[in-house]
């Protein structure tokens, strides 16, 4: 079975720095793979999905992810984040049908 | 158009007793997946319906049971409630279901449930 390995439980940025969380899954073949976001008080929200094609998918409010399949990673990055992007950020990957989540990445921002 | 609606918001609960949280997918969206969400941890799996039929099972015990509607809503039911079941119960809907399934699944507010 599937697993997702997210490198850092809690991140903290300044406002405008760049960040890249990580996120590794644990076999290849043909892999979906998510990015989820968790605003403090909110539901789980899409970011972004990687079904095929461009290893480089952007996303809502900034953000993209790279696929490298030789690496298994599906990393998240923004140039620059703003204090409305703390929240808990979540890697997945679709097994069967199925969404396989990491263990969630908090980011605090500070203003 | 309206998301995904679980009921109830929070729900409190002591040891042994039973619970039925209640989901209604999106619109048009005929697929439901329950996930547990401790806290701390990102969400698990717990059962996948489609068409009124389980495509789906996590490891969880035989205390938790759902079941789909023939308007795709569903329920997630635990008996003998323990104090470990204490988490933020999601819902999910898709608009269909596939082995190699690449429909994005959205998510609902979840229950919070407290076992005491």
């Amino acid at each position: 079975a599937q697993s997702v390995s997210q490198h850092n439980h809690h991140v903290i940025l300044s406002e405008a720095a760049s960040l890249e969380l990580g996120c590794n899954y644990s076999y290849g073949g043909t892999v979906n793979l998510f990015w989820y976001v968790q605003y403090p008080g909110q539901h789980l929200q899409l970011l972004l999905k990687y079904f095929s094609g461009d290893p480089l998918v952007k996303g809502i409010k900034g953000f993209e992810a790279e696929f490298i399949k030789s690496k298994f990673s599906f990393n998240l990055r923004k140039p620059s984040v703003q204090w409305s992007d703390t929240a808990e950020y979540f890697c997945a990957v679709n097994e069967r049908g199925k969404l396989i989540f990491g263990q969630g990445t908090e980011l605090s921002v500070k203003p | 158009d309206a998301g995904v609606t679980q009921s109830p918001t929070h729900l409190i609960k002591t040891r042994g007793q039973q619970v039925t949280l209640r989901c209604s997918p999106i619109s048009g969206h005929k697929s439901v997946s329950w996930y547990q969400q401790v806290l701390g941890q990102g969400p698990q799996f717990i059962f996948q319906y489609y068409e009124k039929e389980e495509r789906g099972r996590g490891n969880f015990p035989d205390r938790f049971s759902a079941r789909q509607f023939p308007n795709y809503s569903s329920e997630l039911n635990v008996n003998a409630l323990l104090l470990g079941d204490s988490a933020l119960y999601l819902c999910a809907s898709s608009s269909t279901w596939r082995a190699g399934n690449t429909d994005t699944q959205y998510f609902g507010p979840g229950t919070r449930l407290t076992v005491l």
